[in-house]
């Protein structure tokens, strides 16, 4: 299986909650990322998370963290149209080069 | 400053054609990466330069030749492309040497190959 899996679609109505989650395989990870791509742009970091913690928030984001399911989460609050992009989740593992490995990414579709 | 800038924004190229791509950055990074996105995929890593020096060629086609002419600066020279090498060439620099590996990515050249 791939290292980094996320579903491929959200769809969510505008002012709602999305939550967009991706599983990782290996253990050693350290540091793991998500990514916003909006269409035709670059990936922009959304924010990070260090493997020995648990949650992180900014702002209307909030990362969860579950080491021992090797699940990682993003909790967008009160989501809007310009939220609408793909989002990709990363990991860099230790013992290696630190390369970030991307998921396939999750299309969030938010609607009026 | 967290920007990376690549330049052109598009490139349109005949399989006879040469061009090159460029990458720019002033974050004193000392690692930048050339990556290739298909549509609805994520981006694949292809070569990997660490204090200027080619420290990982993912197998790249000879017909795409990186160069680091300096610590801001990335190339791409292309050469004898095929039409499935059309896609969006992303660039991205990262401090390098550690655990806490952000990639900052430029915005991309969107090359077709006719």
């Amino acid at each position: 299986g791939e290292d980094v899996e996320q579903s491929l679609f959200l769809s969510v109505r505008e002012g709602d909650s999305s939550v967009i989650n991706c599983t990782y395989t290996d253990s050693s990870s350290t540091y793991l990322y998500w990514y916003k791509q909006e269409p035709g742009a670059g990936l922009q970091l959304l924010t990070y998370i260090f493997s020995n913690m648990d949650m992180k928030q900014d702002q209307r984001l909030t990362v969860l963290l579950n080491k021992k399911d090797k699940h990682l989460s993003l909790r967008i609050a009160d989501t809007q149209t310009g939220d609408s992009a793909i989002y990709f989740c990363a990991e860099s593992k230790t013992g290696g080069s630190y390369i970030p490995t991307f998921g396939r990414g999750t299309s969030l579709i938010v609607h009026p | 400053d967290t920007e990376v800038t690549q330049t052109p924004k598009h490139l349109v190229m005949g399989m006879t054609n040469k061009k090159s791509l460029k990458c720019e950055q002033h974050m004193g990074h000392r690692a930048m990466y050339w990556y290739k996105q298909k549509a609805k995929k994520p981006p694949e890593l292809m070569f990997v330069y660490s204090y200027e020096k080619l420290s990982i060629n993912e197998s790249v086609p000879s017909r795409f030749s990186p160069e680091c002419p300096n610590s801001s600066l990335l190339n791409l020279h292309l050469h004898a492309l095929q039409p499935e090498d059309s896609a969006l060439y992303l660039c991205a620099s990262s401090k390098g040497g550690g655990a806490k590996n952000i990639q900052y990515f430029g915005a991309g050249t969107r090359l077709s190959v006719l």
